[in-house]
C-alpha cells in the first residue's frame, strides 16, 4: 500500500498562476483533508472532505477550492495564486471510526513569488 | 488565549534523558487530545492518543488534567531515534476529523 500520495513535491508558481495539488488514497477511507504548514504556525486546515461527496472549509479555506474526485481522490486547486500561499501543503485521510487517526501524505512544497 | 500553546524548545538533551513536553488548551469542552510526531521535513504521524487516566506506551506517557487544561508528554530513556516535533492536537469540540495542533516542541537527543 502507497498510503497517501500527494503530487507534485515541490513547486515554484508565478503571482496569479493556478494550479491543482493532487492527493490520494489507498487505504479505503472515508475523510479526507488539506493542510498547510508554515514557519512557526501550527498545521492549519484548509479544507475537509467527510465523506464522498461532501466538503467543508476549515479554518483557512480564502483563495483555495477543493473536489473530491471519488472516494480516492482530493484536489485543492489555486485559482490565481498569492505569496502568502507559500507553503508545505499536506494531505490526510482517515476512517470514519478513528478520525483523529490521520494519516499524511509527504506535502508539496510551495512557493509563489 | 491560543487554542493550543507549546513551548516550542528546542529541548536539546542527552541520550537516556527523562524529558517531559507540556501543552495548554483553551477550550474546556474539548474531549480528545493526542500528541503527534513529525521528523524534519516529513509528515506528521500519530504518535499516542491522551486518555483521561493517562496512559503509557513503552517509554512515553501522556496524561491530562482537566481542571488545569493541561496536557503532557514524558519521554524516558530518550533515544538518538526521538529527535523530532512533537505536536500537541486537540479535536475540534463538535468537528468530524477537525484537528487544532500546537506549534510544536522540538526535541534533540545528543550522543
Amino acid at each position: 500500500n502507497a498510503g497517501v500520495t500527494q503530487t507534485p513535491k515541490f513547486q515554484v508558481l508565478k503571482t496569479g498562476q493556478s494550479m491543482t495539488l493532487q492527493c490520494a488514497q489507498d487505504m479505503n477511507h472515508n475523510s479526507m483533508y488539506w493542510y498547510r504548514q508554515d514557519p512557526g504556525m501550527g498545521l492549519r486546515l484548509i479544507y475537509y472532505s467527510a465523506s464522498e461527496g461532501t466538503t467543508d472549509k476549515g479554518e483557512v479555506p480564502n483563495g483555495y477550492n477543493v473536489s473530491r474526485l471519488n472516494k480516492r481522490e482530493f484536489s485543492l486547486r489555486l485559482e490565481s495564486a498569492a505569496p502568502s500561499q507559500t507553503s508545505v501543503y499536506f494531505c490526510a485521510s482517515s476512517e470514519l471510526a478513528r478520525l483523529y487517526e490521520q494519516y499524511f501524505g509527504p506535502g508539496t512544497r510551495l512557493t509563489v513569488t | 488565549r491560543k487554542e493550543v500553546e507549546q513551548d516550542p524548545g528546542p529541548f536539546n538533551v542527552p541520550e537516556g534523558a527523562t524529558v517531559a513536553f507540556n501543552c495548554t488548551y483553551s477550550n474546556s469542552a474539548s474531549q480528545s487530545f493526542f500528541w503527534y510526531r513529525q521528523d524534519c521535513r516529513k509528515e506528521p504521524k500519530l504518535l499516542m492518543s491522551v486518555y483521561s487516566s493517562g496512559n503509557e506506551d513503552g517509554r512515553f506517557t501522556a496524561q491530562l488534567n482537566r481542571a488545569s487544561q493541561y496536557i503532557s508528554l514524558l519521554i524516558r530513556d530518550s533515544k538518538l531515534s526521538d529527535s523530532a516535533t512533537y505536536l500537541c492536537v486537540v479535536l475540534r469540540v463538535g468537528s468530524q476529523g477537525n484537528l487544532i495542533f500546537g506549534k510544536g516542541t522540538k526535541l534533540s537527543v545528543k550522543p
